[in-house]
């Protein structure tokens, strides 16, 4: 089944501990990104990847880190996590980056006190 | 001024009902996509066209290009049917509305 999965779902935390939500894909696609989702604001993203090794900013990228040394991967790291990260993060793909349904992971709730 | 509007941002209807939500855009797109998300959080992509409509079940698309305008139309609504709906569009990245809170009663 074609899917994109996150991990964890659920997360709550302390500001300033190192996190990392992780997100697999298994279609091949080339594109991959991350975005936040905040009541009033939408989703906003955070970090894409064209490619293996390609990554760049998106519209919010302060406090967050990304990599994506394999194709299917692409792990979103909260080096030093502050209150105003409490969110709902999504991960998404898609075949190329302007071609092709976007597929979302189900989603990670993360509250940092 | 947000890139992609929606309207209304909040529906009610009563089930049977015909429903329309609307979508315009600023900037040169060479997609537009419609999301469905559930209460639960979960995203499902319901559409993605760059001209003329596109259906599925009760779902219909349809996007002017001109205008820059898209409308998702849902036909016969069922309470099932009651989610939170996100125009998209495909710029040099992807811009999302704020979404369409639709719920649907028996």
């Amino acid at each position: 089944e074609a899917q994109v999965t996150q991990n964890p779902r659920y997360l709550i935390t302390v500001t300033g501990k190192k996190l990392t939500v992780t997100c697999s894909q298994n279609m091949n696609h080339e594109y991959m990104s991350w975005y936040r989702q905040d009541p009033g604001l939408g989703l906003r993203q955070i970090y894409y990847s064209m490619n293996v090794e390609v990554t760049d900013k998106g519209d919010v990228p302060e406090g967050y880190k990304v990599s994506r040394k394999e194709k299917r991967n692409f792990p979103l790291i909260l080096e030093s996590p502050s209150p105003n990260q409490t969110s709902l993060y999504f991960c998404a793909s898609s075949l190329l980056a302007d071609k092709g349904t976007q597929y979302f992971g189900p989603g990670t709730r993360l509250l940092v006190l | 001024k947000n890139e992609v509007e929606q309207s209304p941002q909040n529906l009610t209807a009563q089930e049977g009902e015909f429903i329309t939500i609307n979508c315009s855009y600023s900037v040169g797109i060479s997609a537009l996509h419609w999301l469905q998300q559930h209460p639960g959080g979960g995203i499902v992509s319901l559409f993605m066209l760059s001209s003329g409509k596109k259906k599925h079940g009760r779902l219909i698309a349809t996007i002017n290009i001109q205008e820059k305008h898209s409308s998702l139309h849902i036909t016969a609504s069922h309470p099932r049917d009651s989610a939170v709906y996100i125009c998209a569009v495909t710029s040099d990245k992807l811009i999302f509305g704020t979404g369409t809170r639709l719920q649907v009663f028996p």
